[in-house]
């Protein structure tokens, strides 16, 4: 119950294209909803966030969509960028226990 | 200039020999914690700290401890490595209220046990 559940394990995209990455949950009582993302060779960093009193958090090109009721949410990158290769991890939390996270997304957008 | 900053960047070592991976923040906070990435199975905690002198177990804490006796620093300790310890470790301080935080990482430290 405790689990998050990421998929695809790797995308590749074109450049200009959208990325999307889901994950999906079981435990209602998660919160909280970040986005890490991290390049090759270093630590992840927080991308983007969501609490489930909204669907959907714009950020720039990266979009959060919230699906409350079907315990889901997924990132969004609109016009992809070579330099968004990364991999990306969900994450969530119940706020009175530790990040979940998935198990990540290997981004290549080619040009 | 704000970070976390771990030490060593690599180290290949041999079964049982103990080790320490240091781990220091400079922003004051009072959340830390320890992960390892492994390929195909993401992020899993190890321990974290909400405060000095306070830690728990994370989601694989065996073979590992850890300290925290200052707000600033979190070792790692492998009292005696063994080969499925070899991973991609990660040290992160927490802004923020409870585990609605904003984790910063470190750079990582990659462990080879021989």
């Amino acid at each position: 119950q405790q689990q998050v559940k990421q998929s695809p394990q790797s995308l590749i995209v074109q450049k200009g294209g959208i990325s999307i990455i889901n994950c999906a949950y079981e435990n209602t009582a998660f919160d909280y909803f970040p986005w890490y993302q991290q390049f090759p060779g270093k630590g992840p960093a927080l991308l983007i966030a969501i609490r489930p009193d909204v669907s959907e958090k714009k950020e720039g090109r990266f979009t959060i969509s919230f699906n409350k009721s079907a315990k889901q949410f997924s990132l969004h990158i609109m016009d992809s960028q070579p330099g968004d290769s990364a991999t990306y991890f969900c994450a969530a939390t119940t706020g009175n226990t530790p990040l979940v996270f998935g198990k990540g997304t290997r981004l290549s957008v080619i040009a | 200039e704000a970070q976390v900053t771990q030490n060593p960047r690599y180290l290949i070592t041999v079964t049982g020999k103990k080790l320490t991976v240091t781990c220091s923040q400079n922003m004051n906070h009072e959340y830390m914690s320890w992960y390892r990435q492994d390929p195909g199975l993401g992020l899993r905690q190890i321990y974290y700290s909400m405060n000095v002198e306070v830690t728990d177990k994370g989601d694989v804490p065996e073979g590992y401890k850890v300290s925290r006796k200052e707000k600033r620093n979190f070792p790692l300790i492998l009292e005696s490595p063994s080969p499925n310890q070899t991973s991609l470790y990660f040290c992160a301080s927490g802004t923020g209220t409870g585990f609605y935080n904003e984790q910063f990482f470190g750079p990582g430290t990659r462990l080879t046990v021989l």
